[in-house]
């Protein structure tokens, strides 16, 4: 299996521009994550979806932030219009219902100037 | 407000010494605990969890401990090896009927010769 991908590993990006960042989990897997890691709060969860519904999505920043899973095989984090605030690491990470260890991709660090 | 707090954003050691790291929570709902190691570049990697109907749980040279009355855990490597020089953070999962998992801020370990 080829683990979790993301693509693009780097994105950098002019404010205001929409910047989409891409999640294939592992096949089989039924519950996708978005994480957002930056030094003051860590990992920070953004969405999940169980069987490409989403189920919680509270950790949304903000309207500009949105999420959409068309498949069990591809996840999209939207955002539009982007901000330098917005300049972290994104992962996504999947998980089988019932087993307790996420498996992350390799992130997407996003640069907004 | 951070239900997963690591106090220590860093930790240097001594290799062939003990590593400690700790990890408090504050909701008595979480279920399942769980540690990750994060290299630079990479996703984090699942290394060791431990349920909360038990307060302990060893894997070679790592062994996690839970203290559920005082909502503290930690993770103990024993001998620290230069390849343990990582970012570790500490997760809980949301209780039996989630797949969520809410992380910490994370402690980079340094391990020198």
């Amino acid at each position: 299996d080829a683990g979790v991908i993301q693509s693009p590993r780097h994105e950098v990006t002019e404010m205001g521009q929409e910047v989409t960042l891409r999640c294939k989990p592992i096949s089989g897997h039924n519950s996708l994550f978005w994480y957002r890691q930056t030094m003051m709060r860590g990992l920070e969860l953004l969405i999940y979806f169980n069987n490409n519904v989403p189920i919680d999505d509270s950790g949304m920043p903000e309207d500009r932030f949105s999420a959409k899973m068309p498949n069990a095989s591809f996840s999209t984090l939207k955002i539009q219009p982007s901000e330098p605030r917005d300049s972290a690491v994104y992962f996504c990470a999947s998980i089988s219902t019932g087993d307790y260890g996420y498996t992350f991709g390799s992130g997407t660090r996003l640069t907004v100037v | 407000d951070q239900q997963v707090k690591q106090n220590s954003p860093s930790l240097s050691v001594q290799e062939g010494r003990i590593s400690i790291l700790n990890c408090d929570y504050t909701n008595s709902m979480f279920d399942y605990f769980l540690w990750y190691k994060k290299y630079p570049a990479e996703g984090p990697t699942f290394l060791i969890s431990i349920s909360s109907i038990k307060d302990k749980n060893e894997d070679g040279r790592f062994t996690v401990f839970l203290n559920k009355s005082a909502k503290h855990l930690s993770l103990h490597i024993v001998p620290s090896q230069p390849g343990d020089s990582a970012v570790y953070f500490c997760a809980a999962r949301g209780g039996y009927n989630t797949d969520k998992l809410i992380f910490g801020t994370g402690t980079r370990l340094q391990v020198f010769p």
